[in-house]
């Protein structure tokens, strides 16, 4: 089955700080990425969606200039958590899609953040 | 707007079966996914349907009606490893997953 990493697994970071975490589909071409941010107890929230090659589109509410994304080829998209602020901790979570297979949703592991 | 209905908790007995029921009022309709979530890990994909009817995966099973806008997931045999949140999605016209805010399933010996 469709396989998709992400990098770090963890990561803890001091205030003010920015933090990058990788995606990648390992063995497919993902047209489409989806980052998404978890608090406990609470739903899946989608922050933006990346098409391969061109800009993310973010969520209302969601601040570009603050999550960076950048989905520079079909398996690699990276976000970005610039000037890190311990409200930003997070669990965050990617998936990734091939529209020309399938319009099901590839998980990653999850990348759990803590600012400090 | 778009919503998506689910309970919050619901608990069952190891052995059992329960039914997880999963509304949704979407622009658009391009199926309906259902996912496992064990704290603290990513969503696992668990069902995908797009034609009303029961589909039939092992001790899982999922049941949509389009013209009810209604869904749910029945879940056999129960066993403590089910002890999870179960989320239920709706892909809308873009082709964009619309999410419930999940069920927490637990489990009792």
């Amino acid at each position: 089955g469709a396989v998709v990493s992400q990098h770090p697994s963890w990561v803890i970071c001091k205030s003010g700080t920015s933090v990058k975490i990788e995606c990648r589909s390992l063995d497919f071409q993902a047209t489409t990425m989806f980052w998404y941010r978890q608090f406990p107890k609470q739903s899946l929230m989608l922050m933006a969606t990346s098409n391969e090659g061109s800009k993310a589109t973010y969520e209302q509410g969601v601040e570009k200039d603050k999550f960076l994304i950048n989905h520079a080829s079909l398996t690699l998209s990276t976000l970005t958590v610039t000037s890190a602020h311990p409200e930003d901790s997070s669990f965050y979570i990617c998936s990734a899609r091939d529209l020309t297979v399938d319009y099901e949703q590839y998980f990653g592991p999850g990348t759990r953040l803590t600012v400090t | 707007g778009q919503n998506i209905d689910q309970p919050t908790e619901m608990t069952a007995t190891e052995g059992a079966i329960v039914q997880i029921n999963c509304t949704y009022q979407t622009s658009g309709f391009n199926g309906l996914f259902w996912y496992q979530q064990h704290a603290g890990e990513a969503p696992t994909f668990l069902s995908y349907n797009v034609l009303d009817g029961l589909e039939e995966k092992g001790r899982f099973s999922s049941f949509l009606s389009r013209s009810k806008g209604y869904s749910y997931l029945l879940l056999k045999e129960l066993q403590m490893k089910d002890s999870a949140s179960y989320l239920c999605a709706v892909m809308d016209s873009n082709y964009q997953l619309i999410w419930g805010a999940g069920t927490k399933l637990i489990i009792k010996p």
